[in-house]
């Protein structure tokens, strides 16, 4: 159980395009979802909390009209890089939580920017 | 806010043998969890042990064990019998909704 999926894996995208990236619990409900990014040997930085129904929360320096948070139903959150460039290549992980403190993470997408 | 420190950003280990991860953190709080995650090489990141605050004893899953200590703020990860497959980043982790991560520590297991 409590299984996270995230589509795609991996993306390559033109600089000035647009990308999405779906996280979705496959076998509980989530109210909350977080979004993070992690850079080559760092540790994961959280970008945003998701909430069902309601406006994400956005971590300090993260850009929110950069990257838009939607979290439409209790089993998906969508992730959208807008205009993407360069410096916005990294890897992107999201992570739900069925009840208690526990989360569970997705795969992760690599993102790649032309 | 709270921290998380992990001091050893690189670790290594014999196969068979067992290595200690360290980990404290900064917190107000007198009820929380505390976790170890491992990333391999996929990247994705695998909950190794909780451990609730409240609780006493430490917690134990198979080749895995922490040692908590609760007043040092102090949360050490012990792999008994280390694997191959041990080899990852690990990263310690307080929970305040959401997590709030140690920088990692990179095991090397060595057969």
């Amino acid at each position: 159980g409590a299984v996270v999926s995230q589509h795609p894996s991996w993306v390559i995208c033109k600089s000035g395009t647009s990308v999405k990236i779906e996280c979705r619990s496959l076998d509980f409900q989530a109210t909350t979802m977080f979004w993070y990014r992690q850079f080559p040997k760092q540790s994961l930085m959280l970008m945003a909390t998701s909430n069902e129904g309601s406006k994400a929360t956005y971590e300090q320096g993260v850009e929110k009209d950069k990257f838009l948070i939607n979290h439409a139903s209790l089993t998906l959150s969508t992730l959208t890089v807008t205009s993407a460039h360069p410096e916005d290549s990294s890897f992107y992980i999201c992570s739900a939580s069925p009840q208690g403190p526990e989360q569970y993470f997705g795969p992760g997408t690599r993102l790649t920017v032309t | 806010a709270q921290t998380v420190t992990q001091s050893q950003p690189e670790m290594s280990v014999q196969e068979a043998e067992t290595v200690t991860l360290s980990c404290t953190y900064d917190t107000s709080e007198s009820d929380y969890y505390l976790f170890w995650y491992k990333q391999p090489p996929s990247r994705q990141m695998i909950l190794v042990i909780r451990q609730e605050a409240y609780k006493q004893q430490n917690a134990t899953e198979n080749r895995f064990s922490v040692n908590f200590q609760k007043a040092a703020k102090s949360f050490s990860l012990k792999i008994s019998d280390s694997q191959l497959g041990d080899a990852a980043m690990y990263f310690c982790a307080y929970e305040n909704t959401p997590l709030v991560f140690g920088k990692g520590t990179r095991l090397s297991v060595i057969a």
